[in-house]
């Protein structure tokens, strides 16, 4: 059990460059998120999808799209990198469903990206 | 539109004291989650509250949640070095949105 993956790890891009943000989880959540993370600003929501099919933006999505490939995949993809975007970005993972016991969110390891 | 609000951003304590962070949130929110942050590493997941007056413990760590006031706080009992970190909270609508952290410093 693996909880939520992301790849890579570590990125440098050049300014107008682009990439995907890979994020799988095997917890059978059907409500994933991308947030990114900024010094004393917290995390940022960028987009969620609240169940499989289903996308919506959340606080900073500009410059960003989002594919929900499957229950257990949701990427993230910059299209064209701004040194703006350089940060590091997390992806997680719950079940919104009914009251549940739990329902706690778990985070992925991170990406850090850096853009020249 | 939910908004989470931290405070103290910033909280330097001694071992041993015992303090509280403050978490308020804007509009309706179906539930409140704590986590903690270590430098360089991502984020754990501590308490999740459901329902007012919800009250978790975990060792020096406890979470309540007053839904009138829209309120919660984590409540930190004896401080030892080891609880030093970053803590969040966040907030529930359609979306879970995030405070901007507590970054606590407890000195030995």
């Amino acid at each position: 059990n693996a909880g939520v993956t992301q790849t890579p790890k570590f990125q440098v891009l050049k300014t107008g460059q682009s990439m995907t943000l890979q994020c799988a989880q095997d917890m059978n959540h059907n409500s994933m998120y991308w947030y990114r993370q900024d010094p004393g600003m917290g995390l940022r929501l960028i987009y969620y999808s609240a169940s499989e099919g289903t996308t919506d933006k959340g606080e900073v999505p500009n410059g960003y799209n989002v594919s929900r490939l499957n229950k257990r995949e949701f990427s993230l993809r910059l299209e064209s990198a701004a040194p703006s975007q350089t940060s590091v970005y997390f992806c997680a993972s719950t079940m919104l469903q009914g009251t549940s016991l739990n329902n706690e969110q778990f985070f992925g390891p991170g990406t850090r990206l850096t853009v020249l | 539109e939910l908004k989470v609000e931290q405070n103290p951003l910033f909280l330097s304590m001694q071992e041993g004291k015992n303090y509280t962070i403050y978490c308020n949130y804007s509009t309706t929110s179906d539930r409140l989650y704590w986590y903690r942050q270590d430098p360089g590493k991502s984020l754990e997941s501590l308490f999740v509250l459901l329902s007012n007056g919800a009250v978790k413990q975990e060792g020096r760590l406890m979470a309540s949640l007053d839904t009138k006031a829209r309120l919660s706080t984590l409540h930190i009992t004896a401080a030892v070095h080891d609880l030093s970190a970053t803590y969040f909270c966040a907030g529930l609508d359609d979306k879970i949105i995030f405070g901007k952290g507590t970054r606590l410093h407890i000195l030995p």
